[in-house]
């Protein structure tokens, strides 16, 4: 399987406070996991990623963390400023391909 | 940072007729890919292309559908004939290699009358 399920779809957060959003994969040779961040109209951008081989990654506010067994990541938005309102994709690449597969999306909407 | 550039922004057409999307890739990358997202729905990978060949493509990579980059001129999609299930927006990334990072283009986005 090739489906990566994102949750939530919808995430309203005060400025401030903490998001989370959560993914899981089916593919067990997936290895790559980038987050990229699309505001309306805009193309997505990369905002964080992670290989299989860390567990935890922390950049400028953000944390990622991977959890193989589980086959599940998560993206952590630490401080949420009414800038960080947009949608989020989670994505993954399985060992070998080149193909992103992407999360369902999560809105997020940080309210000041 | 490094910018994909995607012409047009917009395409109207009618069903039936041919077009084709171009890509102006990110200097020296290798690796050039096409997604297709749907309003409101995640970007679902259509192709990858590399030294002039396609390396992978997934099931919404139609019989209809065919990608070229001629003499590293632009990267293009093309799509004839077009079907209304075909109105998206379609992105173009690329990468410096298959491991490394890919840079979306801002999508055309393609409307099947």
């Amino acid at each position: 399987g090739e489906q990566v399920e994102q949750l939530p779809s919808i995430l309203r957060v005060q400025e401030g406070s903490s998001a989370s959003i959560n993914c899981t994969y089916e593919n067990s040779a997936s290895n790559y996991f980038p987050w990229y961040k699309q505001e309306p109209g805009e193309n997505p951008k990369l905002i964080i990623d992670i290989r299989s081989n860390m567990e935890r990654k922390q950049t400028q506010g953000l944390i990622v963390l991977l959890d193989k067994k589980a086959k599940r990541f998560s993206l952590h938005i630490t401080d949420t400023q009414p800038g960080d309102s947009a949608m989020y994709f989670c994505a993954a690449r399985y060992q070998g391909g080149r193909a992103l597969i992407f999360g369902t999306g999560t809105t997020v909407s940080v309210s000041p | 940072g490094p910018k994909v550039l995607q012409i047009p922004s917009h395409q109207i057409i009618d069903m039936g007729q041919m077009v084709t999307l171009n890509c102006d890739p990110v200097s020296n990358h290798l690796y050039f890919y096409w997604y297709k997202q749907i309003l409101g729905q995640q970007m679902e990978f259509l192709v990858n292309f590399y030294n002039g060949k396609v390396m992978e493509k997934s099931k919404l990579f139609k019989d209809q559908f065919s990608v070229e980059r001629p003499d590293g001129s632009y990267f293009t999609l093309k799509i004839q004939p077009t079907a209304l299930e075909d109105s998206a927006v379609y992105f173009c990334a690329s990468s410096s290699d298959g491991r490394a990072e890919q840079f979306f283009g801002p999508g055309t986005r393609l409307t099947v009358l």
